[in-house]
């Protein structure tokens, strides 16, 4: 069954602090890992798209890695406004190809301190 | 429109009524996925459209749960006979031409039932 773990479940850091947060997944064939940014009462905001190991991208403070079994979201020197829930999700290949759904994570909530 | 619009933005039923919520993807994208959300929780998968066909619906919690899609746009979820259990923000996102796999998600609609 195709699943998605995130750990920590809140991580409370420093302003400057940098950090890693990380989602192992299984999956039977991956077309995409998706990371995503929640704020409260809002809907999740598309971050980064990684679909094969060793791959990388960085978007201001924030650089996702992919590895055949997990990916991380590692914050460079974060500030309060990166406070929020991170939440990542894996999309199965499908036969035939067409889409599938993204499968969540139960999500990381960031809290960064001043 | 610029982003996934989802109407309306908060609802409170009475137990036992009828509820539709509707969501407007972005113009063109051919996918469109609910997910639900309840509270402190990770996103449910519903159901995902493809066109106005829906290849998997394996998420729907009941058959109180029904969801229709048309002219490739707007998609409506009903919800019938609402129970307490169905309270939650449900999430609608959509996805561009097939082999661009990013979604877009709108801002949910909080359901409440009392």
């Amino acid at each position: 069954e195709d699943q998605v773990t995130q750990s920590p479940e809140a991580l409370r850091l420093q302003e400057g602090e940098s950090s890693s947060l990380n989602c192992s997944y299984t999956v039977s064939g991956l077309r995409g890992l998706f990371w995503y940014r929640q704020d409260p009462g809002k809907g999740p905001e598309f971050l980064f798209t990684l679909y094969s190991a060793g791959e990388e991208k960085e978007k201001e403070r924030l650089k996702a890695t992919l590895t055949k079994k997990e990916s991380f979201l590692h914050i460079t020197a974060p500030k309060p406004e990166d406070s929020a829930t991170y939440l990542c999700a894996v999309q199965a290949l499908r036969s035939g190809g067409g889409y599938n759904k993204l499968i969540f994570g139960a999500g990381t909530r960031l809290a960064v301190h001043p | 429109g610029a982003g996934v619009s989802q109407s309306p933005s908060n609802k409170v039923t009475e137990k036992g009524k009828d509820v539709e919520l509707r969501c407007d993807p972005i113009s063109g994208h051919t996918a469109l996925y609910w997910y639900r959300q309840s509270l402190g929780q990770g996103l449910e998968f519903l159901i995902y459209f493809q066109g106005n066909s829906a290849p998997d619906k394996s998420g729907l919690p009941s058959d109180r749960f029904s969801a229709e899609r048309t002219g490739g746009s707007v998609s409506t979820l009903t919800i019938q006979r609402t129970q307490q259990e169905d309270s939650a923000v449900y999430l609608c996102a959509s996805s561009p031409r097939q082999g661009v796999t990013e979604a877009f998600f709108g801002q949910g609609t909080r359901l409440t039932v009392v």
